[in-house]
Parts: C-alpha cells; sequence; structure tokens
C-alpha cells in the first residue's frame, strides 16, 4: 500500500537555527512528492514539489528539499528559521495514475524566540 | 486568480440534520478532490472528479455521504444524516493536469456536529 512517513510530530528550534523535516514514502514507483504548510485555522500552501530532474528542489520561503531515491526520503529544510515559520508541515505524494495526495500525519513546528 | 472557494466556512449543526458543502475550484482545472481533516485519521482523501466524472470514491465513510459535480465550476458534498463522528475540516482542492498536478487547497470547511 502507498504510504508517507513523518516521524517527527512535533519539532522545537530556535529562532535563527536550521531546520530540517523528515519524510519517507512507500510507493510503487517514484511518486510526485509535495511539502504543504498548514497555519492555525488554514488550508494548505504549497511549498515546493519534485517530479523529476534535479533532486533538490528549492521553493517558497526559503525552503528546500531533498530527493534521495535510495532512502526513499524528501526531507524538508531550511537554513535560518523565522518565528513565522511556526506551523504543521505535510509531506505528501501522488502517483502517476492516481493523482489523489497521500499525506503523512503532519510535523508541527515550534519556534523559540 | 481566485483561489479555490469553499462555503461555508463554519457549519455547525445538531445530530441528523442534513449538511452541504460547496466548493467552486479554480478555472481551467479539471481535477477537484474533496479531503477531509480529523485528529484521529489526519487528511485523508474522501473522493475526486475529473472533468465532472467521479474517478476513485474509495474514501468515502459510507452511504450518508455523497458529492456531485454537476459542471466544471461547482461541486457538493452532502452528508445526510449527519453523525458527531463527522466532526472535521472538509477541504476541497483542485489541479489541472497542464500545471504538474499541483493540488491547490481552499481555506476548509470546519463542521462541527453537536
Amino acid at each position: 500500500a502507498q504510504s508517507v512517513t513523518q516521524p517527527d510530530i512535533h519539532i522545537t528550534v530556535s529562532e535563527g537555527a536550521s531546520l530540517e523535516l523528515r519524510c519517507n514514502y512507500s510507493y510503487g514507483a517514484t511518486p510526485y512528492l509535495f511539502w504543504y504548510v498548514q497555519s492555525p485555522g488554514q488550508g494548505l500552501q504549497l511549498l515546493l514539489k519534485y517530479f523529476s530532474g534535479d533532486t533538490l528542489v528549492q521553493g517558497i520561503k526559503g525552503f528546500e528539499a531533498e530527493f534521495k531515491r535510495s532512502q526513499s526520503s524528501f526531507n524538508l529544510r531550511k537554513p535560518s528559521v523565522h518565528w513565522s515559520d511556526a506551523a504543521e508541515y505535510f509531506c505528501a505524494a501522488s502517483g502517476t495514475g492516481r493523482r489523489a495526495l497521500t499525506f503523512g500525519s503532519g510535523t508541527r513546528l515550534q519556534v523559540q524566540p | 486568480d481566485a483561489g479555490v472557494i469553499q462555503s461555508p466556512r463554519h457549519e455547525v449543526t445538531e445530530m441528523g440534520q442534513e449538511v452541504t458543502l460547496r466548493c467552486k475550484p479554480i478555472s481551467g482545472h479539471d481535477y477537484l478532490f474533496w479531503y477531509r481533516q480529523t485528529m484521529m485519521r489526519g487528511l485523508e482523501l474522501l473522493i475526486y472528479f475529473n472533468n465532472n466524472v467521479p474517478i476513485d470514491d474509495s474514501g468515502m465513510p459510507e452511504d450518508r455521504f455523497s458529492a456531485k459535480m454537476p459542471n466544471a465550476s461547482f461541486s457538493t458534498l452532502k452528508i445526510q444524516p449527519s453523525e458527531p463522528r463527522d466532526s472535521a475540516v472538509y477541504f476541497c482542492a483542485s489541479s489541472s493536469t497542464g500545471r504538474g498536478d499541483t493540488q491547490y487547497f481552499g481555506p476548509g470547511t470546519r463542521l462541527t456536529v453537536l
């Protein structure tokens, strides 16, 4: 069965520190991969996506993610976190056949001043 | 471009009542998705349409749930009768085959069934 795993439920970092959120997927073939961010009471905003090609993808708000086929991972990174980055982050995947997204359980990011 | 529009934003109803959630996708998008978000189950697909035709409804919980897409610019998700366990945030999303499969989400409808 297709699945997306985010092993960290909650992460706390200090403002200005670097960030890495983990995501692993289990799919029959390389899926399309996405990271979305959700602020409290809001919808989901796309941060970045990977379809093919360069395994390091750049997104909005200074985020980047690296696709590693050998590890079935698509980790999200940011070199310096801002207080406004506090939110919940979802990794998601879809296949070339089935268009619906399979979401991970989310990682809640807290930023300390 | 206007984004995905959902209404109402909040709905409070009593158990047994009919609830109708509405969605207007982004103009020109040919895929429409309904997702549900709960604390227990996270974000899960309910149903999706392509060119107004339901493609995958495997996530629809039971016969109390139904979804329609009468035209390219409107979809409804109906729950009849509603139950307290249906309380959740319901998201609508749309995408276009020609824009790399990226799904754009609406703000969601927070449903509370008392």
